[in-house]
């Protein structure tokens, strides 16, 4: 299995620009996760899907960013406009149900500095 | 152990040696408690976890302890190799949700 696949590896943008960064779950994973990590801050996590569907999102900073899943294999999430405080590490995670099994398998993550 | 703010708390160790890795959790409730590995670069890799109706587990080269007395959580990692170097990360889950309290980390740095 190819884990989790995100990209771009590296985003350099400037303010006010969009940003879109991309994750594919490994297979028969049921559970997506989006996490971004700062040296102030540590992992948050910002929201996660069960099943292509939201549960939580509370932990989505502004209405500045917003995550979707149109099917099992793909998810995304957008931050328009970037503000320079968003540069930090973006990382998806992706677990499966089974089994009572909580298990997170992380991606490699997105870089995105904001200039 | 865990602490907050810019700068994780750091262990170093001898190659050979084993090392211990301490977490103080926060919530009593909770029932799942699991440690990733971090290394530079790479996102987390899990390591080991375990459920509060055990207090011990093993894996390779591996330990972890579960003190739910002082809510407090260890891994072991003996004979620590060069390879062994990273962020070491617990988090637990208390609710019947997917939504895991990390701590900020401890560094381990592994001198040859």
């Amino acid at each position: 299995d190819a884990g989790v696949i995100q990209s771009p590896r590296h985003e350099v943008t400037e303010m006010g620009q969009e940003v879109t960064l991309r994750c594919k779950p490994i297979s028969g994973h049921d559970y997506l996760f989006w996490y971004r990590q700062t040296m102030m801050r540590g992992l948050e996590l910002l929201i996660y899907f069960n099943n292509n569907v939201p549960i939580d999102d509370s932990g989505m900073p502004e209405d500045r960013f917003s995550a979707k899943m149109p099917n099992a294999s793909f998810s995304t999430l957008k931050i328009q406009p970037s503000e320079p405080r968003d540069s930090a590490v973006y990382f998806c995670a992706s677990s499966r149900s089974q089994g009572g099994d909580e298990k997170l398998f992380f991606g490699s993550g997105t870089q995105l500095s904001v200039l | 152990g865990e602490s907050v703010g810019l700068h994780l708390p750091t262990l170093s160790v001898q190659e050979g040696d084993n090392s211990i890795i301490n977490c103080a959790y926060s919530n009593s409730a909770s029932d799942y408690f699991i440690w990733y590995k971090q290394e530079s670069g790479k996102g987390p890799q899990f390591i080991i976890d375990i459920r509060s109706n055990m207090d011990k587990r093993q894996g390779q080269r591996v330990t972890v302890l579960l003190n739910k007395t002082v809510k407090h959580l260890s891994l072991q990692i003996a004979a620590t190799q060069p390879g062994d170097s990273a962020v070491y990360f617990c988090a637990e889950n208390a609710g019947n949700n997917r939504k895991l309290i990390w701590g900020l980390g401890t560094s381990l740095a592994v001198n040859p």
